[in-house]
């Protein structure tokens, strides 16, 4: 079975421009979660999708987007990018949206690191 | 303050020693507590997971929960140079907000040495 593949992995982009991330969760997953993960700050959240409508929003600047496809298939958008948004960006996958029921069943990818020269 | 601190270590233990780990929160309102394996170039990986105070057994792995001093640990026996990684509690409040909108400490490095 197919874990969470995020893609690229690594990226280096210049400051201003924008770019885009892609998170494929495993199959049959329906929520797609995003964290950001630097030296300083550690794991934070940003956003999570369920069925392609965003649940939860972290304290992130309107800079920070994202969306989710009808596969389930998640993307999220940094513009106007700052040398402090250089980071592993990770995505977690789970079949429902936990609501503390049952398990707990996110998994994460492997995620981009995203370089901002 | 960081809601939830955890000691970034590195920790450094012989093979086949007992690793401590702990984190200190202050938000009463955590419920749900969690702890994480992140090795170098990868995602962290859950460990264990535990609703409320108490403790939780698998395998190797032993997870405690303080509520009331705001405190939880996650014991790791027998340990295994494989073990090295850094080790990451996480923690997730009243689920009225559904979703995977978790806390992280720092996260704690782990060096188990052959």
């Amino acid at each position: 079975k197919a874990g969470v593949t995020q893609t690229p992995r690594y990226l280096i982009k210049t400051r201003g421009q924008q770019v885009t991330l892609s998170c494929s969760p495993i199959s049959g997953h329906r929520s797609v979660s995003w964290y950001q993960q630097t030296p300083g700050q550690g794991l934070q959240f940003l956003f999570e999708y369920f069925s392609e409508t965003q649940r939860n929003k972290g304290n992130f600047p309107g800079r920070f987007s994202g969306r989710q496809f009808s596969n389930s298939r998640s993307e999220m958008n940094v513009s106007t990018l700052e040398l402090g948004d250089s980071a592993l960006y990770l995505c977690a996958s789970s079949p429902v949206l936990w609501t503390g029921q049952g398990s707990y069943g996110y998994t994460f990818g492997s995620g981009t690191r995203l370089t901002v020269v | 303050q960081k809601e939830v601190e955890q000691d970034p270590g590195p920790l450094s233990v012989p093979e086949g020693a007992i690793v401590s780990l702990n984190c200190t929160y202050s938000n009463s309102a955590f419920q749900y507590f969690m702890w994480y394996r992140q090795y170098s170039r990868k995602g962290p990986e859950l460990l264990m997971y535990t609703y409320s105070s108490g403790n939780k057994e698998d395998g190797r792995f032993t997870a405690q929960v303080d509520k009331s001093s705001k405190y939880i640990s996650l014991f790791i026996r027998d340990s295994q140079p494989s073990d090295s990684a850094t080790y990451l509690c996480a923690m997730s409040a009243d689920k009225k907000a559904a979703g995977n909108k978790l806390t992280f400490g720092g996260g704690t490095r782990v060096l188990v040495k052959p």
